[in-house]
């Protein structure tokens, strides 16, 4: 079945600690994306990307990091400069864009907490 | 920049009724606005999408309306199931470049059995 797995589904951070959230597609998708969702708010967009190799802040990158080195692959880091790290994140992907609106495809997440 | 509002953010019904779940948006260059359902511990899921040249569409229990000149779309859930509860978020996407996704903050759907 073709999906985006998420990993961890669960992670704790401890003060001062870097830590990375896994995300995979094999939809052959251009564009991956992570979010953050927060109870009783909407999903925030951290950072996006359109193609291997190239990546844009969203509207909330500050303390976070991202790579993307493979098609499949688009890992998040929540760095120590996060001090409001516990949320809900979510990963997505999509078809290229330029010509069409195509849905996000999303997995289903990776819950971090504070220890 | 683009701005969804959506309500009501939680609705509780009795199992057979129907739910409506409305949204504005505010850019009247979005073009493309999807609907998701998100159940607990999971990620957001596609239930319907509707784009600006249409103005209603259907899927079995589920339907979406658009209004272009008065900015707002609806979802309607008929013959509701305790399995449709869930999280709903609508969202408005504005066309070039990348996928600029604009999200409401959801609304809780209860259907008490």
């Amino acid at each position: 079945d073709g999906g985006i797995t998420q990993s961890p589904k669960y992670l704790f951070r401890k003060e001062g600690q870097n830590v990375t959230l896994s995300c995979e597609q094999n939809l052959n998708h251009d564009a991956m994306y992570w979010y953050r969702q927060d109870p009783g708010q909407g999903l925030r967009l951290i950072y996006y990307s359109q193609i291997v190799n190239d990546f844009q802040k969203g509207d909330i990158a500050e303390g976070y990091s991202v790579s993307r080195e493979k098609k499949e692959s688009f890992p998040l880091t929540v760095t120590s400069a996060q001090k409001n790290p516990t949320a809900f994140y979510l990963c997505a992907s999509s078809p290229r864009t330029d010509y069409s609106n195509q849905p996000q495809h999303f997995g289903d997440g990776t819950r971090l907490s504070i220890l | 920049g683009e701005n969804v509002e959506q309500h009501p953010s939680t609705l509780s019904v009795q199992e057979g009724d129907s739910a409506v779940i409305k949204c504005t948006y505010s850019d009247s260059a979005s073009n493309y606005f999807p609907w998701y359902k998100q159940e607990l511990g999971k990620g957001p899921q596609l239930i319907i999408d509707i784009r600006s040249n249409v103005g209603e569409k259907k899927d079995q229990r589920i339907a979406v309306t658009l209004n272009k000149t008065a900015k707002h779309f609806s979802l309607h859930i008929t013959e509701t199931q305790p399995e449709d509860s869930a999280v709903y978020f609508c969202a408005a996407l504005l066309s070039g470049g990348y996928q600029k996704v604009t999200f409401g903050i959801g609304t809780k759907l209860q259907v008490i059995p």
